[in-house]
């Protein structure tokens, strides 16, 4: 089954620990993001990774952390210095050998911390 | 001046309707345009992506002003499924991130 995988659905942790949301594609896209939703808000990127092995801060990166070994994985670590981890966390794909480079996402992994 | 801008929304139309969506862009060299629809609590779907000459899928139409920097969609004969938050998204170049707008809320009444 072709597609992005985010993994866990919903994620709770405590204040003060650090937490790790999973992204997986076998699309072959060249490049993967993560994005962070709050209720009733648009967009906002967090990282971005155009090529394995590198990675590009967003607009919001800070308290946040990634990697990118693998073509096929782009972790995304929630640290305990991310004021207010709560919030929608999306994984987007895109491939630049396609015309228009649209992006395509995953479920998503809604995170509380209690 | 904001990246990408949107009709503030929300569109509350009854069914059967027909309803347009704006969007201005403010980087002149933008290369492809794309509108994505999102429902409640789901992830972004890419709704079309918008051509130079302007496209059409069934009831959806979406055009591209390029002197003007505008996008719209516009839907014709609404229907309830249709509810949801339509974004604007522009790639400012090949091999960049794309700049999401914020989004505008429709809601289609019984």
């Amino acid at each position: 089954d072709g597609g992005i995988t985010q993994s866990p659905k919903y994620l709770f942790r405590k204040e003060g620990q650090n937490v790790t949301l999973s992204c997986e594609q076998n699309l072959n896209h060249d490049a993967m993001y993560w994005y962070r939703q709050d209720p009733g808000q648009g967009l906002r990127l967090i990282y971005y990774s155009q090529i394995v092995n590198d990675f590009q801060k967003g607009d919001i990166a800070e308290g946040y952390s990634v990697s990118r070994e693998k073509k096929e994985s782009f972790p995304l670590t929630v640290t305990s210095a991310q004021k207010n981890p709560t919030a929608f966390y999306l994984c987007a794909t895109q491939s630049y050998l396609s015309s228009y480079n649209e992006q395509f996402f995953g479920p998503g992994t809604r995170l509380t911390v209690l | 001046r904001k990246e990408v801008e949107q009709d503030p929304g929300p569109f509350n139309v009854p069914e059967g309707a027909t309803v347009a969506f704006n969007c201005t862009y403010s980087n002149s060299a933008s290369q492809s345009f794309f509108w994505y629809r999102q429902d409640c609590r789901k992830e972004p779907k890419l709704l079309m992506s918008v051509y130079s000459s302007g496209n059409e899928d069934g009831r959806f139409t979406a055009q591209l002003n390029r002197a003007s920097q505008y996008i719209s969609l516009l839907i014709r004969d609404s229907k309830l499924s249709d509810s949801a938050t339509y974004l604007c998204v522009v790639n400012p170049a090949s091999y960049d991130k794309v700049i999401f707008g914020p989004g505008t809320s429709l809601s289609v009444i019984p």
